[in-house]
């Protein structure tokens, strides 16, 4: 069965410091990945998606990036985090015709 | 892309049926209709899913009318345990959908 993995579930970063989350998804191949940000009490906003290695699309010009180095591997990253970037943030696989699938979430607050 | 529209909440109490409705006008021939659940600091989990007619499974029942330009989500019997946002997602996987969630109904369930 398939399985995704997101760490760490918790981090608190100061201000300007950078960031790396990472998502890994097993027992399938060449899925769709996706890095979704939560703020207190609202919905779902999607960051950046891909349909294979080394393909990023992004939907919120923002402070963070992402890649795709291996099939089953997505990361997050920043240079320099902003209070603003604080919040929850979610990874999803999706499979053909299922929608998504998601991790269990990093808490990120930025001090 | 299809946009959904959800009420932003709804009240109910232990017993009751739950019937949640989400409207998506443009919805494409190769949309699929999905419902997901979020508990407070947990990713979404994937409740239903369907393309037309009636879906039922052991947590809920799906109904989409014949012109699929919205769907309900039926929680039958809910308990309090069932307080949580639901999010109605159209999708087409086929062609690497961006999985763009609305706003959610946030669903209180009063004993």
């Amino acid at each position: 069965s398939q399985t995704i993995h997101q760490w760490p579930a918790t981090l608190v970063q100061p201000v300007g410091s950078p960031l790396s989350l990472e998502c890994t998804v097993e027992g399938t191949s060449n899925p769709n990945l996706y890095w979704y940000r939560q703020a207190a009490g609202r919905g779902l906003q999607l960051l950046f998606y891909s349909v294979g290695i080394g393909q990023i699309s992004s939907e919120v010009p923002q402070n963070l990036s992402a890649s795709r180095p291996q099939d089953r591997q997505f990361i997050l990253s920043s240079k320099k985090l902003l209070l603003s970037d604080s919040g929850f943030y979610l990874c999803a696989w999706s499979p053909e015709s299922s929608g998504a699938f998601f991790g269990q979430g990093t808490r990120l607050t930025v001090v | 892309l299809a946009k959904t529209t959800q009420p932003i909440s709804m009240d109910s109490y232990e017993g009751q049926e739950v019937n949640i409705t989400c409207s998506h006008n443009n919805i494409a021939t190769n949309d699929y209709i999905t419902w997901y659940q979020q508990f407070p600091s947990q990713g979404p989990r994937f409740i239903i899913q369907g393309y037309k007619t009636k879906v039922t499974n052991e947590v809920a029942s799906l109904f989409i009318p014949a012109d699929r330009k919205s769907s309900t989500l039926s929680l039958p019997r809910v308990s309090l345990s069932d307080t949580a946002v639901y999010y109605c997602l159209v999708f087409n996987n086929n062609a690497g959908n961006m999985l763009t969630f609305g706003g959610g109904t946030r669903l209180m369930v009063k004993p």
